[in-house]
């Protein structure tokens, strides 16, 4: 069975400073994707960035960028340059590719202007 | 219209009545799901959809019923539900076997039973 966590329920970060949120994830499966989403007041969930388990290679999308590390089951979220319009919550979420989306609990990120 | 979309945005029911959630996709997906979002917990999958067939059914209460006439549209029917039923409810599709693998949410239905 696969299993999220998100041991942070909450965060604060400086307008324009650095965060990073965490998550470490279980799975049995060889192949496999992680997520992050995120969750604004509107409640919609959005996909921020994705990662394929078998490339090495970090995602990045624009201040958003993750730091995957497979043997460690590890996959955390950076952003850079925060901005007002980051507060939210944010998911992280793995799936092996069928219909089954594992996501975590969560974690509030603040953004103090 | 694109994406995910849920009616209604609210909803207040009294543990004796009957209503339906919709949901309706135009992203041409074969998967949909339901989530219930409470606080403070993982979002929990009630039911998926494949090709219009259910293949996942998360010990759901008899209370829940879904129902997918065809790939774009999916119902959830509630009737005598309880005050732990209050939640966020979320739809969501994917396109399930290929390389995209995310699922898009809707804005969710928020649930007040009374």
């Amino acid at each position: 069975a696969q299993t999220v966590t998100q041991s942070q329920p909450e965060m604060s970060v400086q307008e324009a400073e650095t965060v990073t949120l965490s998550c470490t994830y279980d799975t049995s499966e060889s192949d496999y994707y992680l997520f992050w989403y995120k969750q604004p007041p509107s409640r919609q969930m959005i996909l921020v960035i994705r990662q394929e388990a078998y490339k090495q290679q970090n995602a990045t999308e624009n201040r958003f960028s993750v730091n995957f590390q497979k043997a460690a089951k590890s996959f955390s979220l950076k952003i850079s340059d925060s901005q007002l319009g980051d507060a939210a919550m944010y998911f992280c979420a793995c799936t092996s590719g069928t219909y089954k989306y594992i996501f975590g609990t969560g974690t509030r990120l603040k953004v103090l202007a | 219209e694109t994406g995910v979309t849920q009616t209604p945005r609210h909803l207040v029911m009294g543990m004796t009545n009957k209503k339906s959630l919709k949901c309706e996709q135009h992203l041409g997906h074969n998967a949909m799901y339901w989530y219930k979002q409470s606080a403070k917990k993982p979002l929990e999958l009630m039911f998926v959809y494949s090709l219009e067939e259910r293949v996942e059914n998360n010990s759901v209460p008899s209370r829940f019923s879904p129902e997918c006439p065809n790939s774009s549209h999916l119902f959830l029917h509630l009737h005598t539900l309880q005050p732990e039923d209050s939640a966020l409810y979320l739809c969501a599709s994917s396109q399930v076997w290929t390389g995209f693998t995310e699922a898009f949410f809707g804005q969710g239905t928020r649930l007040t039973v009374v």
